[in-house]
């Protein structure tokens, strides 16, 4: 059973700190790593993607991806109340350039509180 | 454009009883899916339809039935509802490929007493 693990929570971290949101999982094989935002009741949208080692900025967000310890993480900064939401991580367990039909793993997903 | 749209928001069934939930997508994906979310157990995939005419089992397939009816539309089928099935249910959509995004409907709140 390929796993993709989180701890589910909560991580409270006051407003304007950086918060760092962590993901393992099992596949070495895995190629493509997502990260997704839920709002509680709603549904999860995308919000970072990476697939080679290193780091990867958008905006506020940095994903960083170890292949060798099998880790990717979301660091979040200057955390605002608006970012308070549960984090998926998601792993892409096939080729990146075969095309056609992808499994993709989620975590259970971390849930982050930032106090004002 | 609406994205993903499923229906019912909100469903109420008793132990036994069927229903279909609806999904449709507008931005010509090739592929469609189903997973339902617990607490604690994370998005797991139900069925999959990676093109239009096929479809696929997930993780957790067993009490549910999926039909693909065209290009747009995937629907899932719950033929004797049971308790355990009370969970949320999302339908997405993605193109073929490893590195593209799935895109969400709002979700399904199903209840089964």
């Amino acid at each position: 059973q390929k796993e993709v693990e989180q701890n589910s929570g909560p991580l409270s971290v006051p407003e304007g700190a950086i918060a760092s949101l962590n993901c393992t999982y099992s596949d070495r094989g895995s190629q493509s790593f997502f990260w997704y935002r839920q709002y509680s009741g709603k549904s999860p949208e995308l919000i970072m993607f990476i697939y080679s080692n290193g780091d990867k900025e958008d905006g506020r967000f940095t994903a960083q991806l170890n292949k060798a310890s099998q880790y990717v993480s979301l660091l979040i900064r200057d955390s605002q109340p608006s970012d308070s939401a549960t984090y998926l991580c998601a792993v892409n367990e096939g080729e990146r350039n075969s095309g056609g039909y992808q499994k993709v793993t989620f975590g259970t997903g971390t849930k982050l509180q930032v106090i004002p | 454009n609406a994205g993903v749209t499923q229906t019912p928001k909100f469903q109420v069934l008793k132990t036994g009883q069927s229903m279909t939930l609806q999904c449709a997508q507008d931005m010509n994906h090739n592929s469609m899916y189903w997973y339902r979310q617990d607490p604690g157990m994370g998005l797991r995939l139900i069925y999959y339809s990676a093109s239009e005419g096929t479809t696929d089992k997930g993780e957790v397939p067993n009490g549910y039935n999926v039909s693909r009816l065209n290009k747009r539309e995937f629907s899932l089928r719950l033929e004797s509802a049971a308790p355990s099935q009370t969970s949320v249910y999302f339908c997405a959509s993605s193109e073929l490929g490893g590195d593209t995004e799935a895109f969400f409907g709002q979700g399904t709140r199903l209840t089964v007493v």
